[in-house]
């Protein structure tokens, strides 16, 4: 069936540090792919998404480009900031019924000064 | 306001009362999801709302009883509930008929904690 790994946590950096959390994917078709992050606290936030193969998706200075050969859409950030803490979810989605998705287990990123 | 709404964000109750969570949103959405988020746990989805229909329950104990009265608003009915029912419990809603292109808007949660 469809599912989506992520690389287990927790991820510990230093600030200003390159950042890079893997996410792999398995589908039958073509999936929407997505970035979620979880503050503490908090519910899920909406990061960044990408439709289609070679799309890159961007925001807040994360980015992440849908790898269909690889099947893979990692994220990644040039500088991390003791404020991007949180936990991140990968998830994909197909078209059509009730758009269900399907997340990841969680990835935990701790920043420290 | 705009967004997903969820009341209350803390809620402590006894295995014998019976409570209710809210879910409200304003984005003119008309899927509703309620996951669950336990602590070491990945998301378990646990109900889904189309159209104010509900199109899947996945396996979920009868203990917990949704309710979809209109398209903006979703209910989690709780009643005899046990220790491991403590939990994150999350709302997220989309427009159905945009595909699966458009993701969840989430709400903040109801934190859970059975006494």
């Amino acid at each position: 069936g469809d599912s989506v790994t992520q690389m287990e946590g927790p991820v510990t950096l230093s600030e200003e540090a390159f950042l890079t959390i893997n996410c792999t994917y398995t589908a039958t078709g073509y999936p929407s792919l997505f970035w979620y992050v979880q503050y503490p606290g908090e519910g899920l936030q909406l990061l960044l998404k990408a439709t289609k193969a070679d799309d890159k998706g961007s925001n807040k200075g994360f980015e992440a480009t849908y790898r269909k050969e690889t099947t893979s859409f990692h994220l990644e950030k040039g500088s991390v900031q003791v404020s991007d803490s949180a936990v991140y979810f990968c998830a994909l989605g197909f078209s059509g019924g009730y758009n269900k998705l399907i997340f990841g287990a969680g990835t935990r990123l701790a920043v420290h000064p | 306001e705009t967004g997903v709404t969820q009341t209350p964000r803390h809620l402590v109750m006894g295995m014998t009362n019976k409570k209710s969570l809210k879910c409200e949103q304003h984005l003119g959405h008309n899927a509703m999801y309620w996951y669950k988020q336990s602590a070491k746990k990945p998301l378990e989805l646990m109900f889904v709302y189309s159209l104010e229909e509900r199109v899947e329950n996945n396996s979920v104990p009868s203990r917990f009883s949704p309710e979809c009265p209109n398209s903006s608003h979703l209910f989690l009915h709780l009643h005899t509930l046990q220790p491991e029912d403590s939990a994150l419990y999350l709302c997220a809603s989309c427009p159905s008929d945009r595909g699966g292109n458009y993701g969840y808007t989430f709400g903040s949660g109801t934190r859970l904690t059975v006494v």
